[in-house]
Formats: C-alpha cells, sequence, structure tokens
C-alpha cells in the first residue's frame, strides 16, 4: 500500500498571503496525484489532477507540481473561502487509492 | 445539473447490516467508474470500493473486504453499496464519487473523483 504523508497537519496564514502545503508519496506515483478541498459539512471537490491541472472552475490561485512523491499544493492569496482542509490522493496504485491525512488550513 | 445523491445511512447495531444508495443524474452514469469513500467522525478521508462502468471490475479496501459489497444499476442510475457485519469502526460519512479521466491530451490522462454526493451518516452502535 502506498502511504501518503501531508505536512503540516495544520497550516495558520493570514488572508492575502501564500500558502504552501506538502504531500509526500511512500513510492512514486508519478503524476497521478489529486488535490481535494474539503469545507466543514460538505464533501469535498476536486481542485487539481494529474498534480499540477486545475479541475474545471478553479480559481488560477491555486497550483499544484511535483510529481515522483514529492507534491506541493500553492494557494497564491488566500481568500477567506480557501480555509478548510486539504487532502492529497494517490491513484498510480489504481484501484487501491489512498489519501493523505489531510492539512488544515486556519486563519492566522 | 450533474449530481450525486445518497441515501440509505442510519443507526444499526454491531453485527448488523444496512444498504446505502446513491442516485445519478445530469451525466450517462453507465459511462462512469464509481466508487464509495468515507470519513470517520473528525478524521480524514478513506477509500471504500469500486466499480468500473459495466460491473466487471470490482475492488475493495481491506478494511471492508468480504463484508461490504458494491454493486450498480445503469437502468436506473444508481450505485448500492450492501454492508453486513457492520463494527464500530465503520462508523463514518459515506460519500459516492464518479472517477473520471481528465486531461486535454490523450498521452496525458488522469484519474480522479470530480464529482462528490453529500454523503450519509452511518452510525454502528449499540
Amino acid at each position: 500500500e502506498i502511504v501518503m504523508t501531508q505536512s503540516p497537519a495544520t497550516l495558520s496564514v493570514s488572508p492575502g498571503e501564500r500558502a504552501t502545503l506538502s504531500c509526500r508519496a511512500s513510492q512514486s506515483v508519478s503524476s497521478n496525484l489529486a488535490w481535494y478541498q474539503q469545507k466543514p459539512g460538505q464533501a469535498p471537490r476536486l481542485l487539481i489532477y494529474g498534480a499540477s491541472t486545475r479541475a474545471t472552475g478553479i480559481p488560477a490561485r491555486f497550483s499544484g507540481s511535483g510529481s515522483g512523491t514529492e507534491f506541493t499544493l500553492t494557494i497564491s492569496s488566500l481568500q477567506s473561502e480557501d480555509f478548510a482542509v486539504y487532502y492529497c490522493q494517490q491513484y498510480n496504485n489504481w484501484p487501491l487509492y489512498t489519501f493523505g491525512q489531510g492539512t488544515k488550513l486556519e486563519i492566522k | 445539473e450533474v449530481q450525486l445523491v445518497e441515501s440509505g445511512g442510519g443507526l444499526v447495531k454491531p453485527g448488523g447490516s444496512l444498504r446505502l444508495s446513491c442516485a445519478a443524474s445530469g451525466f450517462t452514469f453507465s459511462s462512469y467508474s464509481m466508487n464509495w469513500v468515507r470519513q470517520a467522525p473528525g478524521k480524514g478521508l478513506e477509500w471504500v470500493s469500486s466499480i468500473s462502468s459495466s460491473s466487471s471490475y470490482i475492488y475493495y479496501a481491506d478494511s471492508v473486504k468480504g463484508r461490504f459489497t458494491i454493486s450498480r444499476d445503469n437502468a436506473k442510475n444508481s450505485l448500492y453499496l450492501q454492508m453486513n457485519s457492520l463494527r464500530a469502526e465503520d462508523t463514518a460519512v459515506y460519500y459516492c464519487a464518479r472517477e473520471s479521466r481528465l486531461g486535454v491530451v490523450p498521452a496525458a490522462m488522469y484519474d480522479a473523483f470530480d464529482i462528490w454526493g453529500q454523503g450519509t451518516m452511518v452510525t454502528v452502535s449499540s
């Protein structure tokens, strides 16, 4: 099983600033990585697939990078609606998809 | 509007059974693989099961293998999860999610869960 480890567990950032979230895979997943955003009481929403491609309707301030075992989600200028929990997910080891444990992005 | 709506959750005793349903609308359900993902209270996301568009391929997480059964009825645009021998650790919100092959160029297509339902809560407790 591929283990996905996200860091930090909690990130405190002020609105307007940049946020950088990390995700590490226990073995290479190539570019088969997605990022999801989840707000309290809501279902997850797809942000990024293929490690770096924004899903339909996702603002340009969200960007993904990396390949292999190291990945990053960057939010360039935080808006109030961006404070949420973010999960990475690998699908290289299809169909045994695995998620990271999540990073909570909170207002500083 | 593309939509997934789960139902069937509730309170069940350990060892009991429950059947979840997911009704799809706004897209050609029979063309997509579908998944169940769960989230225990205050915890992260856990993939549970996957079924291909024609039900030819079915997979389960080790944590539910032998106890849960995924199925679909393309004529009814519906996905199901039969859960037997339920345990306290199965307590979670259960989401159905559509799996799509995304990308612009054929050489760079990637899978992801692009549509999610709102979830249905399953509580296993005596």
